[in-house]
């Protein structure tokens, strides 16, 4: 079945610094992938899409400057948190897709601490 | 905006209960739905899905799905857990022309020996 590697799965750093969060889909081509963060108790709120080749789209109340979001393949996706403060703290989680009638593959998330 | 919700926060049964989740969407028109577990420590999987045809639909692990446009409701069952089941359960819904999945706010259960 479908396979979506993310990584780190766990990272901490210091307030100021940036993190680097990579997404790959390891055995289909991902037209879509999406970005999530759920804080404790709480649902996936999702971040951001991704499109291949194209800018990505932000939700509301995101913000585009701090969390970059890269696609550069089908098989690629980065999210960058930069100047990374306590409170972005929390499970980043990836998802990927072919299309809708495909269905969704989650990454297993990665836990960002900022000290 | 579309939203799901999840009524039951956190379930407690004991193995060989049975289980219902509930699951509510807002959103008048066509829709696709997902049940989905996270066990602990580990990734979203995909239980079930409904895109069109049979309103009961069946998933992995022997749990099913219901879906009842009148009610807008697509409840998760399983006639009877077993300890392996404890997780969080997530229903999501697909709406339109979109490709975004929106969640609910996920249903611990803990099922005892």
């Amino acid at each position: 079945g479908a396979v979506v590697s993310q990584h780190p799965s766990r990272v901490i750093c210091k307030s100021g610094t940036s993190v680097k969060i990579e997404c790959r889909s390891l055995d289909f081509q991902a037209t879509t992938m999406f970005w999530y963060r759920q804080f404790p108790k709480q649902s996936l709120m999702l971040m951001a899409t991704s499109n291949e080749g194209s800018k990505a789209t932000y939700e509301q109340g995101v913000e585009k400057d701090k969390f970059l979001i890269n696609h550069a393949s089908l098989t690629l996706s980065t999210l960058t948190v930069t100047s990374a403060h306590p409170e972005d703290s929390s499970f980043y989680i990836c998802s990927a897709s072919q299309g809708k009638n495909y269905g969704y593959t989650f990454g297993s998330g990665t836990r960002l601490t900022v000290v | 905006a579309q939203s799901v919700s999840q009524h039951n926060h956190h379930v407690i049964l004991s193995e060989a209960a049975s289980l219902e989740l509930g699951c509510n969407y807002s959103y008048g028109g066509t829709v696709n739905l997902f049940w989905y577990v996270q066990y602990p420590g580990q990734h979203l999987q995909l239980l079930l899905k409904y895109f069109s045809g049979d309103p009961l639909v069946k998933g992995i692990k022997g749990f099913e799905a219901e879906f009842i446009k009148s009610k807008f409701s697509f409840n998760l069952r399983k006639p009877s857990v077993q300890w392996s089941d404890t997780a969080e359960y997530f229903c999501a819904v697909l709406t339109g022309t979109a490709s975004k999945l929106t969640f609910g706010t996920g249903t611990r259960l803990q099922v005892t020996l």
